[in-house]
């Protein structure tokens, strides 16, 4: 069953502390993709990679960081640096980066206290 | 400077009726465009895309339109049905260019029986 797995759906910590978001797909895809949604503001491109060991920043990278050591697997860690980390965030993989469909997780809700 | 822009915030038909979502964008390099569909604390799903060599595409009850020299694609629903109740995304992507998909803010479609 392919898909795109993330995890976990909730996540609270509290203010200071880094929290790391795991995603992980098994649709053999090059490119994954981190992207945060606002209320009213759509989704917003955090970070992506089109291969691993590579990945580039996206619109709103300050305060977040992301390894690509496994084909697989993209995950994303929250720092203390991001000023406002409460959001709902998404992340994407598709076969090749550019004019491919995007597949999307569930999302992660992550809260902080 | 918002690439994707989706104007209206809302959009309230009625059952059996026609739903046009509207998108507007103002990168030309732009050449691949793609609807999703999402449900509160999911992730987007893909829709339907349309790559620039066309100006339609259609797929069951969804047809896609775009108009190159206005920059504009339009998202035509028919006939809306209550599950289609969802925020919908525009996007796009440059095959050649910037590796990312870039998102509008969504329209929230409500569709009253």
């Amino acid at each position: 069953d392919g898909g795109i797995t993330q995890s976990p759906k909730y996540l609270f910590r509290k203010e200071g502390q880094n929290v790391t978001l795991s995603c992980e797909q098994n649709l053999n895809h090059d490119a994954m993709y981190w992207y945060r949604q606002d209320p009213g503001q759509g989704l917003r491109l955090i970070y992506y990679s089109q291969i691993v060991n590579d990945f580039q920043k996206g619109d709103i990278a300050e305060g977040y960081s992301v390894s690509r050591e496994k084909k697989e697997s993209f995950p994303l860690t929250v720092t203390s640096a991001q000023k406002n980390p409460t959001a709902f965030y998404l992340c994407a993989s598709s076969m090749r980066a550019g004019a491919t469909e995007a597949f999307f997780g569930q999302g992660t809700r992550l809260t902080v206290v | 400077d918002q690439q994707v822009k989706q104007n209206s915030p809302s959009l309230s038909v009625q059952e059996g009726r026609i739903s046009i979502l509207n998108c507007d964008y103002t990168n030309s390099m732009f050449d691949y465009f793609l609807w999703y569909k999402k449900y509160p604390a999911e992730g987007p799903t893909f829709l339907i895309s349309i790559s620039s060599i066309k100006d339609k595409n259609e797929d069951g009850r969804f047809t896609v339109f775009l108009n190159k020299s206005a920059k504009h694609l339009s998202l035509h629903i028919v006939p809306s049905q209550p599950g289609d109740s969802a925020v919908y995304f525009c996007a796009a992507s440059s095959q050649g260019g910037s590796e990312k998909l870039v998102f509008g803010k969504g329209t929230k479609l409500t569709v009253n029986p």
